[in-house]
């Protein structure tokens, strides 16, 4: 079955840390893989999107990696502050054409002081 | 980044009316728009796939007749609830995709519609 997991559905860190959230996905061929951030009763704003070709992509504090042979994304915050705290969410296309994105369930991010 | 808005933000109805929820794309052309529910705790769920001009396509399990889309225009998709039931009560966003700027560009998201039906 068809299925993307994200490693944890609550990660706490301590201000300054990375933060190191993953997403693994099963029967799935996507041409890209994005990455959203959702504050509560908001809608999800794009952080990130990295191509199948692509092995990492980085944006300020924000660092993405891509293994289509494990099936894998990392996404990394370094020097992680409060205001970073957050539902992460992955999301990617089913196949080559798509472009209707399926999600995973989140990882909830909190960064204490 | 380009804006989307939604309307309402949060409503309430009784069991059995209808509802209609308006998606736009604020300053871009949005060729296909997407629309996804999320319950409490929940991943987004992709509910239909909507292009300017032709009719919606519904996921699976999901009752067309109950979940209007119409997306008249570039800007502009609306989703109706019909004869909407406590069941139906969610977090509705709509997201805009515009082709033309390539098969990768992001999709940008709607602050989304809380939905409460009694």
């Amino acid at each position: 079955s068809q299925k993307i997991e994200q490693n944890s559905e609550a990660l706490n860190i301590q201000e300054g840390k990375t933060a190191t959230l993953t997403c693994n996905y099963t029967n799935y061929s996507p041409a890209y893989l994005q990455w959203y951030r959702q504050d509560p009763g908001r809608g999800p704003v794009f952080l990130l999107l990295i191509r199948e070709n692509e092995k990492e992509k980085r944006k300020e504090r924000l660092k993405v990696t891509f293994d289509t042979t494990l099936k894998q994304s990392l996404f990394h915050i370094t020097a992680s502050q409060p205001a970073d705290s957050a539902t992460y969410l992955c999301a990617l296309t089913a196949n080559q054409a798509g472009t209707a994105l399926i999600f995973g369930k989140g990882t909830t991010l909190s960064v204490s002081s | 980044g380009a804006v989307v808005s939604q309307h309402p933000s949060r409503v309430i109805c009784k069991s059995g009316t209808s509802v209609k929820i308006e998606c736009r794309s604020l300053d871009f052309q949005a060729t296909t728009m997407f629309w996804y529910r999320q319950f409490p705790k929940q991943s987004l769920m992709l509910m239909a796939t909507s292009n300017e001009g032709s009719k919606a396509t519904y996921e699976q399990g999901v009752e067309k007749d109950k979940f209007l889309i119409n997306h008249a225009s570039l800007t502009l998709s609306t989703l109706t609830v019909t004869s909407a039931h406590p069941e139906d009560s969610s977090f509705y966003i709509c997201s805009a995709h515009n082709l033309e700027r390539g098969a990768f560009a992001e999709q940008f998201f709607g602050p989304g519609t809380r939905l409460t039906v009694l």
